[in-house]
């Protein structure tokens, strides 16, 4: 079955440790997306790509970093800049950016 | 900028109709999504809105009017399973920044016996 596939559920951090959050699809989707999602708040962008080798920040893009060298992955890394980098992190895609969004289950990410 | 508002919490009862508002005033508007999210868990697409009117599709109808920045998504027959929150958000623009969906902060319903 096809789908997105986000590794690992839960992740610890210690300070001044960067970590980076596993993001795979196989629904050949063109864009690709990070999600940060805080208690009471909405989801918030990240970062984002239309494209292979190609990512755009997001609203809250400071302290982390991502690449996209393949069509199928989109890993996150938080580094040591982000200060508080407690949250539930969604990585999700889709065909264009007019058609809905497929997520992952969502990696939960907390500070030892 | 961008505001989405939706109530924070609802409660309602199993077999019942629920409805839940969503009211924006965005840069622009190029669509309206809804997705479920059940806790700890990833959203799910439930409708998706880019002309006024009502969309409905079995228990779930999702209606939007763009002259009034307003959307709501209506539950019929309300089950247990019902029990999650439901984001609103929408797509601002038609060009690169089409990318960046805006979303409220969601509405925690709880589906009582």
């Amino acid at each position: 079955d096809g789908g997105i596939t986000q590794s690992p559920k839960y992740l610890f951090r210690k300070e001044g440790q960067n970590v980076t959050l596993s993001c795979e699809q196989n629904l050949n989707h063109d864009a690709m997306y990070w999600y940060r999602q805080d208690p009471g708040q909405g989801l918030r962008l990240i970062y984002y790509s239309q494209i292979v080798n190609d990512f755009q920040k997001g609203d809250i893009a400071e302290g982390y970093s991502v690449s996209r060298e393949k069509k199928e992955s989109f890993p996150l890394t938080v580094t040591s800049a982000q200060k508080n980098p407690t949250a539930f992190y969604l990585c999700a895609s889709s065909t264009s950016p007019r058609e809905k969004l497929f997520f992952g289950s969502g990696t939960q990410l907390s500070v030892l | 900028g961008q505001n989405i508002d939706q109530p924070t919490e609802m409660t309602a009862t199993e077999g019942a109709i629920v409805q839940i508002n969503c009211t924006y005033q965005t840069s622009g508007f190029n669509g309206l999504f809804w997705y479920q999210q059940h806790a700890g868990e990833a959203p799910t697409f439930l409708s998706y809105n880019v002309l006024d009117g009502l969309e409905e599709k079995g228990r779930f109808s999702s209606f939007l009017s763009r002259s009034k920045g307003y959307s709501y998504l209506l539950l019929k027959e309300l089950q247990m399973k019902d029990s999650a929150s439901y984001l609103c958000a929408v797509r601002p623009t038609s060009g690169a920044g089409s990318y960046q969906l805006t979303f409220g902060k969601g509405t925690k319903l709880s589906v009582i016996p």
